[in-house]
C-alpha cells in the first residue's frame, strides 16, 4: 500500500495569504489528523476527521480549518497567514478512530514557511 | 509542567551501547505511542502501548500504567538509531495526543 502523502512539500507564503495543504492518507483509512510541529511548541494538535466529520479540534484559532471528502482525502486551510504559523504541518492516518487501537501512520510532511 | 515529560532532552551514545529513554505523564491515558522523527520530518511510528511490555527488533518499549511512566530501550545501538524520539500520550479524557518534547539520540560509530 502507499503511505500517507502531502502535498505540497514545500511552501512559501508571504503574512495575510492564505494556504491550503492536502492530505491523501492510506487506502482504507478513514481517520486523519493534523499536527503542527514547531522547534518551540513541539507537536501540537490541530484537529482530526473522520468520515467527514471533525471529531477532534485542538487550541488553535479560528484561521485554521479542515475538511475531509468522502475519498477521506483531506485538507487544512490557514487564512491570514502570521510570521508563527511558519512549521512543519504533518498529517496522519489511521484505519479506526480510536488512537488507541489504531496506530497512527505519518506523512512526510508540508514545510510552511511564511515571510 | 508538562503533561508528558520526555528525559533526556539530547543522549549521545556510542554505537553499542544500550540506550533508555523516558517518558513520564500526569494525565489518565488510554494508550502512549512511541515514535520516532528522523532529520527531514519523516515520522515513523514505533510502538503503541497500554500495558506491559513489547519488543520489535532491538527495540523494546515498556509502560508502567500506576507509575504512569515508559521506557523506550535500544540495544546495540547503531547510528542509524541517531533520531528524535518522541512519546505521546492519548488521553482518556478527550482522546487527543499529548506529545513530548522528545528526546535527539546521536549515535557515534
Amino acid at each position: 500500500k502507499a503511505g500517507v502523502t502531502q502535498t505540497p512539500r514545500y511552501l512559501i507564503k508571504t503574512r495575510g495569504q492564505q494556504v491550503t495543504l492536502s492530505c491523501s492518507p492510506i487506502s482504507g483509512h478513514r481517520s486523519v489528523s493534523w499536527y503542527q510541529q514547531t522547534p518551540g511548541q513541539g507537536l501540537q494538535f490541530l484537529f482530526e476527521y473522520f468520515s467527514e466529520t471533525q471529531r477532534n479540534k485542538g487550541n488553535f484559532p479560528g484561521r485554521f480549518s479542515g475538511r475531509q471528502f468522502s475519498n477521506s482525502r483531506s485538507e487544512m486551510n490557514v487564512s491570514t497567514l502570521e510570521l508563527g504559523d511558519s512549521a512543519l504541518y504533518l498529517c496522519a492516518s489511521s484505519e479506526g478512530i480510536r488512537l488507541q487501537f489504531s496506530e497512527q501512520f505519518f506523512g512526510p510532511g508540508t514545510r510552511l514557511t511564511v515571510l | 509542567k508538562n503533561e508528558v515529560e520526555q528525559s533526556p532532552q539530547n543522549l549521545t551514545a556510542q554505537e553499542g551501547e544500550f540506550i533508555t529513554i523516558n517518558c513520564s505523564y500526569s494525565v489518565g491515558i488510554s494508550a502512549l505511542h512511541w515514535l520516532q522523527q528522523h532529520p527531514g520530518g519523516g515520522i515513523v511510528s514505533l510502538f503503541m502501548l497500554s500495558s506491559g511490555k513489547k519488543k520489535h527488533g532491538r527495540l523494546i518499549a515498556t509502560i508502567n500504567i500506576q507509575e504512569k511512566h515508559s521506557s523506550l530501550h535500544i540495544t546495540a545501538s547503531h547510528p542509524r538509531d541517531s533520531a528524535v524520539y518522541i512519546c505521546a500520550a492519548l488521553a482518556a479524557s478527550n482522546y487527543q495526543l499529548i506529545w513530548g518534547a522528545g528526546t535527539k539520540l546521536i549515535i557515534k560509530p
